[in-house]
Order: structure tokens, then sequence, then C-alpha cells
């Protein structure tokens, strides 16, 4: 069946250094694929989409790119702030149904 | 702008307990859904309903049912609580298929 796997973490950085956290998935069509971010006691909210090969997401300084022929959805930040201190989720919906599959979840430490 | 509404928060259980979780969305979307949240397993779906009327079996099941009570209400009931149930759940709607919305969680404990 459909599976997302994404990078272990945790994952700690200082200040304005760059974030990539990799992601790649497995599915029969053509998936949409998103990232979520969960801060600390909320639940997930929606950073970025993108619903065919080639398309880029970008939200909050974020982007990732649908990559079709690697199966991968990377998450990258040319700069992170403390603020971006969360759990990232990679994720995907199946073509045609209902169900959205989620990765794991990468925890992200920024240090000031 | 309330979107998805779970309650309770917090819900300490004893085991072989029973409780109802309760799970609103005001965004007239077709499709809910009941995830649980472990440490290192991410999110794992329970049972989902692509639409009123229907409910269907995701990946966790066992010790779990549903009631879809209308289109705006997806009710998660525990009927006889055990330890391994402990977990924070969640409730999400879609407008399939767009990405989902989810509630704030549920942290449960069952001792």
């Amino acid at each position: 069946g459909d599976s997302v796997t994404q990078m272990e973490g945790p994952v700690t950085l200082s200040e304005e250094a760059c974030l990539t956290i990799n992601c790649t998935y497995t599915a029969t069509g053509y998936p949409s694929l998103f990232w979520y971010v969960q801060y600390p006691g909320e639940g997930l909210q929606l950073l970025l989409k993108a619903t065919k090969a080639d398309d880029k997401g970008s939200n909050k300084g974020f982007e990732a790119t649908y990559r079709k022929e690697t199966t991968s959805f990377h998450l990258e930040k040319g700069s992170v702030q403390v603020s971006d201190s969360a759990v990232y989720f990679c994720a995907l919906s199946e073509t045609g149904g209902f169900k959205t599959i989620f990765g794991a979840g990468t925890r992200l430490f920024v240090k000031a | 702008n309330a979107g998805v509404t779970q309650t309770p928060k917090f819900q300490v259980l004893k085991t072989g307990q029973s409780m109802t979780l309760q799970c609103a969305q005001d965004m007239n979307h077709n499709s809910m859904y009941w995830y649980r949240q472990d440490p290192g397993m991410g999110l794992r779906l329970i049972y989902y309903s692509a639409s009123e009327g229907t409910t269907d079996k995701g990946e966790v099941p066992n010790g779990y049912n549903v009631s879809r009570l209308n289109k705006r209400e997806f009710s998660l009931r525990l009927e006889s609580a055990a330890p391994s149930q402990t977990s924070v759940y969640f409730c999400a709607s879609s407008a399939r298929p767009t990405e989902a919305f989810f509630g704030q969680g549920t942290r449960l404990t069952v001792v």
C-alpha cells in the first residue's frame, strides 16, 4: 500500500541555519503531497502542498518540490528561526481516495 | 472560525471504562477522520467517514467504534479502555482531495 518515509529526528539547528527534512513516498497513482506542522500542544496544520509532479509548494519561507522521478518531497528552508521549532509531518493523499497517510514526523529544535 | 472542535481536551480513564470522544466541524466537509498519535509512530488512522452515512476502518480500528451522527459530527467510542489506548487522539475533516483540517486533540490516559 501507499506509504511515506521521512528522516528520523530530532534535528537540532542553530538560528539562521539551513534546513532540509527528507521525505520519500510510495504510491500506486499520482498522489497529492503535503507538509504539516505541529506546534507544542496543538493539532496539525497545513504548511504547504503540491498536487502534481514538478509543483513547488511554499509558505513561511519553507518550500518543497514534488519529484516524481525520485518519489520525494523534501522540505527546505534557507534560514530557520527559533519559532520554527515544531514537529513536521510529510503526508500523501491517495489519488481518488479518502485517506491521508502520514510519515512518522521529524522534531526540529532551533537554538538561539 | 471554529473549524474542527474536539471534546474533551484531557481525560483519564480506568481500565475497562468506556467513553466517547466528540468531534464537530463547521466547514461543510464531507470527509471526517479519527487518528491516534503515539511517539515515534506518526499519525495512524483509526476510522474514517468518506461521507455522511458511511464509515470505514483505517489502520488500527480494534477496540474502537465510530458514529457519523450527521455531516458535522463524528464521534469515537472506546467500549472498554485498555492501557494500550493511551494516546493523543485527533479528529480531522476534509473536502477531498484537499488537505485535512485538524482539531486540537484529546490527550487520553488509561490507567
